[in-house]
């Protein structure tokens, strides 16, 4: 039984397009993250919720809108796509927001814009 | 803003040999957390690190935390091909009540065989 599962797997699609990824974790936490690793594998932190309630939320553009209609749950769309776009993006969970707590990721999704 | 820094970017080596990655943070942190990916997978937990000076073991690998707790090392002792992969240390941001985690760049090793 997956604990933190995301789709798509791959994702292609055309510039100025707009696409959604989805995370679902069955482990019971609070808080999930939304990464995104680019070519150099250099993994940042996009956004993160606890319990439904958006607590992290770096500088990416507003382009990009997460969303979590349960604390099991966390989407994340991105309108008019851009070539910079192109990366893996991860869903991570943890027990709860305290930074002691290990993070759980999903296998990835591999975002490639044309 | 916090930074953490991880050196090398890459390490070759012979199946065999040893292997050590530095990680550095510009802050002093509460606790020190180290992830493994494989080619192609995600980010897996390895062990956190919490108290000054503190050395845990996992068979081969020993993970250190400095007495300033602002520097951690994995050493792994005589490599296996199953150690490829791309290591990472992670500090939390802060006071680390939001679970913000600044990962360093990585450490890519590969293994001979």
């Amino acid at each position: 039984d997956t604990a933190v599962s995301q789709t798509p797997k791959y994702l292609v699609t055309q510039m100025g397009n707009d696409k959604s990824i989805k995370c679902e974790q069955n482990l019971g936490h609070d808080t999930m993250y939304w990464y995104k690793q680019d070519s150099k594998k250099f993994l940042k932190i996009m956004f993160s919720y606890n319990n439904k309630e958006l607590i992290i939320n770096e500088t990416v553009p507003n382009r990009f809108s997460p969303k979590s209609p349960d604390k099991a749950h966390l989407n994340l769309h991105i309108n008019s796509l851009e070539l910079g776009d192109s990366a893996v993006y991860f869903c991570a969970s943890s027990l709860t927001r305290d930074s002691y707590n290990e993070q759980f990721f999903g296998p990835g999704t591999r975002l490639t814009v044309l | 803003g916090q930074q953490v820094m991880q050196i090398p970017q890459y390490q070759h080596v012979q199946e065999g040999e040893d292997f050590t990655t530095y990680c550095n943070s510009s802050t002093t942190l509460s606790n020190i957390q180290w992830y493994k990916q494989r080619p192609g997978g995600h980010p897996v937990f390895l062990i956190q690190l919490v108290k000054s000076g503190e050395v845990k073991k996992q068979k081969r690998l020993t993970f250190q935390f400095g007495e300033a707790k602002k520097n951690s090392s994995l050493h792994i002792t005589a490599t296996q091909t199953t150690d490829v992969g791309t290591y990472f240390c992670a500090g939390p941001e802060g006071s680390g009540n939001t679970g913000k985690l600044i990962f360093g760049q990585g450490t890519t090793l590969q293994v001979k065989p």
